[in-house]
């Protein structure tokens, strides 16, 4: 079945540091992917996503590039904020097989000042 | 602000006890998910509704059940409870037929069980 695989956290960095967290999945057919953030206390909220290979998501900084050939969708930010400290899941959407959105597990980011 | 109310947002009970979640979609949006986090587990898919019917089941254990009303608001029952039912409880919401759109997420219930 489709699966979401990305690093386990805790990561830990320093205010400016680049960051990369890593997600690469399984999937029968052509998913769409997406990457979500939670806050402390918070629900889960879109952050970016990407809908066929090749294709760039970003927001606020952070950007993702569903790639096809590696089955990869790796979150990065060149400059990493203290606000930024929130749990990112990575997840995937397939209409052709029964639409759950399935979600990775997720990692947990500190941002030291 | 993502337009999914989930209530209650807290929720302590006994073991063996029921309680029933509640979730009201997005306006316009059709599908209705259910997930649970804890700790150690991380989100776990329970079960989704389309325009009232079930769609796609996942880990939901026999003690627990759903259904989604015609006014398309979904409920999540959870019955016998057991300490291991502690966990943050999210329903989300989207448009069904389209998969290039996001699903949005609710506040969550925080159910404790002592």
């Amino acid at each position: 079945g489709n699966s979401v695989t990305q690093m386990e956290g805790p990561v830990t960095l320093s205010e400016e540091a680049f960051l990369t967290i890593n997600c690469t999945y399984t999937a029968t057919g052509y998913p769409s992917l997406f990457w979500y953030v939670q806050y402390p206390g918070e629900g889960l909220q879109l952050l970016l996503k990407a809908t066929k290979a090749d294709d760039k998501g970003s927001n606020k900084g952070f950007e993702a590039t569903y790639r096809k050939e590696t089955t990869s969708f790796h979150l990065e930010k060149g400059s990493v904020q203290v606000s930024d400290s929130a749990v990112y899941f990575c997840a995937l959407r397939d209409l052709n097989r029964d639409d759950k959105i399935i979600f990775g597990k997720g990692t947990r980011l500190h941002i030291l000042p | 602000d993502s337009g999914v109310t989930q209530t209650p947002k807290h929720l302590i009970t006994a073991t063996g006890q029921r309680v029933t979640l509640r979730c009201s979609p997005r306006s316009g949006d059709l599908s209705v998910y259910w997930y649970q986090q804890s700790l150690d587990q991380g989100l776990q898919f329970l079960i989704q509704y389309y325009n009232g019917e079930e769609r796609a089941k996942g880990n939901i254990l026999e003690r627990f059940s759903a259904q989604q009303f015609p006014d398309l608001h979904s409920e999540l029952n959870l019955s016998s409870l057991e300490l291991g039912d502690s966990a943050l409880y999210f329903c989300a919401s989207s448009v069904a037929t389209d998969m290039n759109t996001e699903a949005f997420f609710g506040q969550g219930t925080r159910l404790t069980v002592v």
